[in-house]
């Protein structure tokens, strides 16, 4: 067990549907990083937030948003699912100022 | 922004030989370069790490090199085992308060033929 929490484990779904994933970080970490790798490719940079703000954007598309809670708790909107969202979604914590980020287990979304 | 890029993308290697890695990244102020081991259906999970202001480091089996000059780092691991077949992540950072942002290479599928 990493430390950081992603549920549900698995999600299907039907295109033009809308989900939340939810990522508890680390205790302690502040920061709260989500990628998205889809098959046999690598880890593409969603969004990052750190101790309830946004701190810095990738390559998310508009139908994708994120926030953190006070808890630092986040969760991933996914909406108008389309068959290329389907991929593993990973939320990652890190503590501040140190580098290098603690991996959840990931969410595997399947749009049908 | 940070471009990182990763070679090869496979490799296989007999079971006790040697693996090597290779990454070069392109923000001269990157700071701080972590390598990630992804087995199947799992997370990333940080393996070894290397900061600006160290050209070399070692953990038992597997050893990081950085050369900032040429603005490239590898990942070195001996005695390969069947346990160590996987996919490998590099990464670079400018590590920052609140910023830890990591750009990631584009992976190696490391195979251990027994």
């Amino acid at each position: 067990d990493s430390g950081v929490t992603q549920t549900p484990k698995h999600l299907i779904t039907a295109t033009g549907q809308r989900v939340t994933l939810r990522c508890s970080p680390r205790s302690g970490d502040l920061s709260v990083y989500w990628y998205q790798q889809s098959l046999d490719q690598g880890l593409q940079f969603l969004i990052q937030y750190y101790n309830g703000e946004e701190r810095a954007k990738g390559n998310i598309l508009e139908r994708f948003s994120a926030q953190q809670f006070p808890d630092l708790h986040s969760e991933l909107n996914l909406s108008s699912l389309e068959l290329g969202d389907s991929a593993l979604y990973f939320c990652a914590s890190s503590v501040q100022g140190r580098g290098g980020y603690t991996f959840g287990s990931g969410t595997r979304l399947t749009v049908v | 922004g940070e471009n990182v890029e990763q070679h090869p993308s496979t490799l296989s290697v007999q079971e006790g030989d040697s693996a090597v890695i290779k990454c070069t990244y392109s923000d001269s102020a990157s700071n701080y370069f972590p390598w990630y081991k992804q087995e199947l259906g799992k997370g990333p999970q940080l393996i070894i790490d290397i900061r600006s202001n160290v050209g070399e480091k070692k953990d038992q089996r597997i050893a990081v090199t950085l050369n900032k000059t040429a603005k490239h780092f590898s990942l070195h691991i001996t005695e390969t085992q069947p346990e160590d077949s996987a996919v490998y992540f590099c990464a670079a950072s400018k590590v920052s308060r609140g910023n830890e942002k990591l750009t990631f290479g584009t992976g190696t599928r490391l195979t251990i033929i027994p």
